[in-house]
């Protein structure tokens, strides 16, 4: 039982190019949310999915796309990356019973 | 939308001595309020939390309290330690519905002195 997992664990990108966050669950959890976290503020929600097919926006949106085409999958998508989007990116999912929200590792990246 | 404030952001206390993190949220509506402790590099984890149904919580060392009334909520750890270095965010949710979104405070650094 893995839990929640990302891939990749770093990647550094030039602006302007694209890349996509890989956030894996294997606890059979409905709901499943992108975060990144910045020196100093804490964690801001920037999509979020409440099933298999459906995603929302959340407070930070902006740059990001989102797709969750498999339960356990939920992927977060930079089309043309800006310096701004530097940070630490964690996904986290919960159950529908339990309130608990479980992170992965994160991934770091830096666009310069 | 919620918004959670955290106090202090940085926090440092002997070893054996209490901590206290506080949090004020803005909605109303919100009703579960869980903390979360992060080491350097690390992911969160869920260490405690409170429906609003419940005043106050306790895990062996570590408690929780919610005031609703006033719209804040505050973390207490006892005998601290030197592991119990760590940040600490706070954050609240409005459970019933159906996103159960996470607001986080800007989070807390605690060191514990030896």
């Amino acid at each position: 039982n893995a839990g929640v997992t990302q891939t990749p664990k770093f990647r550094v990108l030039k602006t302007g190019q694209s890349m996509t966050l890989l956030c894996a669950q294997d606890m059979n959890h409905e709901y499943m949310y992108w975060y990144r976290q910045d020196p100093g503020m804490g964690l801001r929600l920037i999509h979020y999915s409440v099933g298999e097919g459906t995603t929302a926006k959340g407070e930070v949106p902006d740059g990001y796309n989102v797709s969750r085409l498999k339960k356990q999958n939920f992927l977060l998508g930079l089309e043309s990356a800006a310096p701004s989007q530097t940070s630490v990116y964690f996904c986290a999912s919960s159950g529908w019973v339990a309130y608990e929200q479980y992170f992965g590792p994160g991934t770091r990246l830096t666009v310069t | 939308g919620e918004n959670v404030e955290q106090h202090p952001s940085t926090l440092s206390v002997q070893e054996g001595d209490s901590a206290v993190i506080k949090c004020t949220y803005s909605d109303s509506a919100s009703n579960y309020f869980p903390w979360y402790k992060q080491e350097l590099g690390k992911r969160p984890q869920l260490i405690i939390d409170i429906r609003s149904n419940v005043g106050e919580k306790k895990d062996q060392r570590i408690a929780v309290t919610l005031n609703k009334t006033a719209k804040h909520f505050s973390l207490h750890i006892t005998e601290t330690q030197p592991e119990d270095s760590a940040v600490y965010f706070c954050a609240a949710s409005e459970s019933s519905g159906s996103a159960r979104q996470l607001t986080f405070g800007s989070g807390t650094q605690l060191t514990v002195l030896p």
